[in-house]
């Protein structure tokens, strides 16, 4: 039972246009969200995170956005660059099991100049 | 400022063999985590140290453990290697103290090939 999904397993935009990628998850005991990013032959990086209190979370060209009714969140690149070509992956946990990490299998972006 | 060292980058073993994989955290980090990702797929959580000892573990069978040493890098074991083990093994390491919203920092990974 995979409680974090991905369910587009890539996606391809044009340089400067908007990349949306998605995530669902079905454990509500999930509070917090987070989004990796993870070039070849490198481990994944942290891009960014959104709490469950939240809906919305913003950094730099890096938008987060979460509807907990829907248990569903996105990522949106605005504008998006070569450079971001990557795998992305979602990943959740919540306070009581800090440690551990639930990720879904990956949406693999590619931007086009 | 190095960040999650691993060791080593590739490994070949053959069915029923032991391996050791080890890690370095990032310097300041007192946590580290293990993950197995198979291809195609995402990190699946195998466990948790800190202050020495196992505090959270996955789904994973007992012939998957490790330590943590007083350094806090730390190793992870594979006993009785089955061909299904072979993945990328990563290692993440964090602060404890900042509960869920502490960031995982990981390593780029082992590369594990069972034969």
């Amino acid at each position: 039972d995979q409680q974090v999904k991905q369910n587009s397993p890539s996606l391809s935009v044009q340089e400067g246009r908007i990349s949306i990628l998605n995530c669902d998850y079905t454990n509500s005991m999930f509070d917090y969200f987070l989004w990796y990013k993870k070039y070849p032959a490198e481990g994944p990086t942290f891009l960014i995170s959104i709490s469950s209190i939240k809906d919305k979370n913003e950094d730099g060209r890096f938008t987060v956005f979460l509807n907990k009714s829907a248990k569903h969140l996105s990522l949106h690149i605005v504008p998006s660059q070569p450079g971001d070509s990557a795998v992305y992956f979602c990943a959740a946990k919540n306070n009581t099991n800090a440690g551990k990490s639930t990720f879904g299998d990956g949406t693999t972006l590619t931007v086009k100049p | 400022d190095a960040g999650v060292t691993q060791s080593p980058t590739h490994l070949i073993k053959t069915r029923g063999q032991q391996v050791t994989l080890r890690c370095s955290p990032k310097s300041g980090h007192d946590t580290v985590s293990w993950y197995q990702q198979a291809l195609g797929q995402g990190p699946q959580f195998i466990f948790q140290y800190y202050e020495e000892e196992e505090r959270q573990r996955g789904n994973f069978p007992d012939r998957f453990s490790g330590h943590q040493f007083p350094n806090y890098s730390s190793e992870l074991n594979v006993n009785a290697l089955l061909l299904g083990d072979s993945a990328l093994y990563l290692c993440a390491s964090s602060l404890r103290d900042r509960g869920a919203k502490n960031i995982q920092y990981f390593g780029a990974g082992t590369r594990l090939s069972v034969l």
